[in-house]
């Protein structure tokens, strides 16, 4: 079955630095990979995705980046606030959706 | 509804204690999922449905639990003289797009403590 592996387990950062928490699956036939977003005691909820057509995609502060090959794909914050942190996870699929272990990122003012 | 609704928000069971945890999803999404996510961990899929069908149940973690969706719609996850490795959050999905990954929306979870 699938396995995804995601790193850093914590990330801390001062504001206006950047992110970037990585993950490596294993099926290769995944094709679409989301990262969401989990605030203490909240539900998940999906920042951006990426369909394996494409490399890269971005959406104002926030970037993924999918390289197939070597099967892996990366989340990109940059300009962080403190309204970041958070633990972000990222999923694959190829059936079902199967989470990394999460990362939790602190923003510092 | 305008979102996936699960109640209740919090229960406490004792320990051999069954219970019973609901989830609504969004008004005509056929696929809903169920998770089982521990404490510092990330989601662990538990089970499937399309409509009423479970299709997959690889994840539920032992004949404890278990899950109906009887008319399509409101699913709910029973298990069966609770123990304490239980507690966790179930959180449920739901997704109008099936099984791939896509569009999933999660409810708020039941957080369960078993004492």
């Amino acid at each position: 079955g699938e396995n995804v592996e995601q790193h850093p387990s914590t990330l801390s950062v001062q504001e206006g630095d950047s992110a970037v928490i990585k993950c490596t699956y294993s099926d290769s036939a995944s094709n679409y990979f989301p990262w969401y977003k989990q605030e203490l005691g909240k539900r998940p909820q999906l920042i951006i995705d990426i369909r394996s057509n494409v490399g890269e995609k971005k959406d104002q502060r926030i970037a993924v980046t999918l390289n197939k090959t070597a099967k892996h794909f990366s989340l990109h914050i940059t300009e962080t606030q403190p309204e970041d942190s958070a633990v972000y996870f990222c999923a694959a699929p190829p059936d079902k959706l199967i989470f990394g272990t999460g990362t939790r990122l602190q923003v510092f003012p | 509804g305008a979102g996936v609704s699960q109640s209740p928000r919090y229960k406490v069971a004792k320990r051999g204690q069954d219970v019973a945890l609901r989830c609504d999803p969004i008004s005509g999404h056929v696929s809903l999922f169920w998770y089982q996510q521990a404490l510092g961990q990330g989601p662990e899929f538990l089970t499937y449905f399309q409509n009423e069908a479970q299709l997959d149940k690889s994840g539920l973690p032992s004949d404890r639990f278990f899950a109906e969706r009887p008319e399509g719609s409101v699913s709910t996850l029973k298990i069966q003289r609770t123990q304490q490795e239980d507690s966790a959050v179930y959180l449920c999905a739901s997704s109008s797009t099936g099984m791939r990954g896509y569009g999933y929306t999660f409810g708020s979870g039941t957080r369960l403590t078993v004492v």
